[in-house]
């Protein structure tokens, strides 16, 4: 049902880089609509990572980084930290669904 | 600094109708450019979009859920209020509040509240 495709999960040992793929199409991603990262940890409030693709709100550490080309996005993370154990979410706006739409989620394992 | 915060039952049975509260403090929904989503996470799937309201009154609907939701908002009171109704056992899930400024970014959340669905 979710409009965006990511991988299922991810993992990596601590201090490695991984990254997770957000695909869409040409009527959310690849029409020009900005591109946004979540962090979810059970019991606690979905976290703003990045916003408008590249940017990153204060407090969030450089090692989250964000990229977008053409109908995709993806979220990098070096230097993996154990705190960094989490669901990953991406989202932007849709054209023909006239609203948000999500990412299918990613789980990021620290091994 | 902004929070937002969900209230409502925990347990509805199916062909209920749910009604959840989103109470904010930390901006005012009559600023402009401001909006409230409405958003949920089936256990241990993804998240899922169901409305918004904007600081103009104007709303928005998940397609596949517009038949069953309703969004309003009590701006004096700094809530926003969501209605499903004949909830099904597939309704289960967490359901968050979001903020919204200007963009399509939700940039602050609340914590979520579990609502099941069952007999």
């Amino acid at each position: 049902q979710s409009v965006l495709t990511q991988p299922p999960s991810v993992s990596g040992a601590p201090g490695q880089r991984v990254t997770i793929s957000c695909t869409g199409s040409s009527s959310n991603i690849g029409t020009g609509y900005d591109v946004h990262w979540y962090q979810l940890l059970p019991g606690t409030a979905p976290k703003l990572l990045i916003y408008a693709n590249t940017n990153r709100p204060s407090g969030v550490p450089d090692r989250f980084s964000g990229s977008k080309s053409g109908t995709s996005a993806s979220l990098a993370i070096t230097g993996l930290q154990p705190e960094d154990e989490a669901d990953y979410f991406c989202q932007s706006y849709d054209n023909n669904l006239r609203g948000f739409v999500f990412g299918t989620g990613t789980k990021v394992t620290v091994l | 600094q902004i929070t937002l915060k969900e209230s409502g039952p925990t347990l509805v049975k199916p062909t209920q109708t749910l009604t959840l509260t989103c109470t904010f403090s930390g901006f005012s929904l009559s600023t402009s450019g401001v909006g409230v989503a409405w958003i949920r996470q089936p256990p241990g799937k993804a998240l899922e979009w169901l409305a918004i309201i904007y600081w103009d009154d104007d709303k928005a609907y998940s397609p596949s859920l517009k038949s069953r939701v309703s969004i309003t908002k009590d701006t004096s009171k700094n809530q926003v209020v969501l209605t499903m109704t004949d909830m099904d056992p597939v309704d289960t899930a967490t359901y968050y509040c979001a903020h919204r400024q200007d963009t399509s970014v939700l940039d602050y959340w609340g914590q979520g509240t579990l609502v099941t669905v069952s007999s």
